[in-house]
């Protein structure tokens, strides 16, 4: 089977630096997307790591380790509107995306 | 650019009703996919395509099926409704299966079966 572990929740001051972590244990790996989706919204993406390393993007970034099986978002400059739900994803061979369960970020003041 | 749009986005079914949701794409996407968002589950895939004519199984199938007749259009039904069928519906459609091609959702269908 596939499956992606990511905290549940967590909670982040504005202006600060958040990390959201992902370990995933699948069979023909090659790359992981992470997703934001806002509450009552739909999930919209914001990265891809398909090679190991540090992909940023503005004020996110996403890094890959394929030797540990784990991955992290990172954002940086937190503001209020960061307040959603990130998903990770694995890629997969041919088949569709398999997501995690995702960690909900509070951005507080 | 309308990108995915699904329709209809709330719905009130009775135990045993059928239903169709309908998810179009103007993306010239080749791959489409149903999922359900669940409280505390993710994104579940139901079914999906990958070219016109084309449907698979995805993780939790049962009780759904689906037809893609129309390379722009996939159609999620339900035969027989049930409470356990209560969940937020999304669509997706994407370039390839490929990497780095992200996935274009709809905004979603809300169902909910008493």
């Amino acid at each position: 089977g596939q499956s992606l572990e990511q905290p549940s929740e967590v909670t982040a001051v504005e202006g600060a630096i958040v990390q959201i972590n992902c370990t995933y244990q699948t069979s023909g790996f090659y790359g992981l997307s992470w997703y934001q989706q806002h509450d009552g919204g739909a999930p919209t993406f914001l990265s891809y790591n398909g090679l190991d390393g540090l992909e940023e993007t503005g004020r996110f970034s996403s890094f890959l380790s394929r030797s540990d099986s784990y991955g992290y978002l990172l954002l940086q400059e937190l503001q209020m509107k960061d307040s959603a739900s990130y998903f990770c994803a694995a890629h997969s061979g041919n088949t569709p995306l398999v997501f995690g369960k995702g960690t909900r970020l509070s951005v507080i003041a | 650019n309308a990108g995915v749009t699904q329709t209809p986005k709330f719905r009130v079914l009775k135990t045993g009703q059928s239903m169709t949701l309908l998810c179009a794409q103007d993306m010239n996407h080749e791959y489409m996919y149903w999922y359900r968002q669940d409280p505390g589950m993710g994104l579940r895939l139901i079914h999906y395509s990958v070219g016109e004519g084309t449907t698979a199984k995805g993780e939790v199938p049962d009780g759904y099926n689906v037809s893609r007749l129309k390379k722009q259009n996939f159609l999620l039904g339900l035969e027989s409704a049930a409470p356990s069928q209560t969940s937020v519906y999304f669509c997706a459609s994407s370039y390839t299966a490929g990497e780095g091609y992200g996935y274009t959702f709809g905004s979603g269908t809300r169902l909910t079966v008493v």
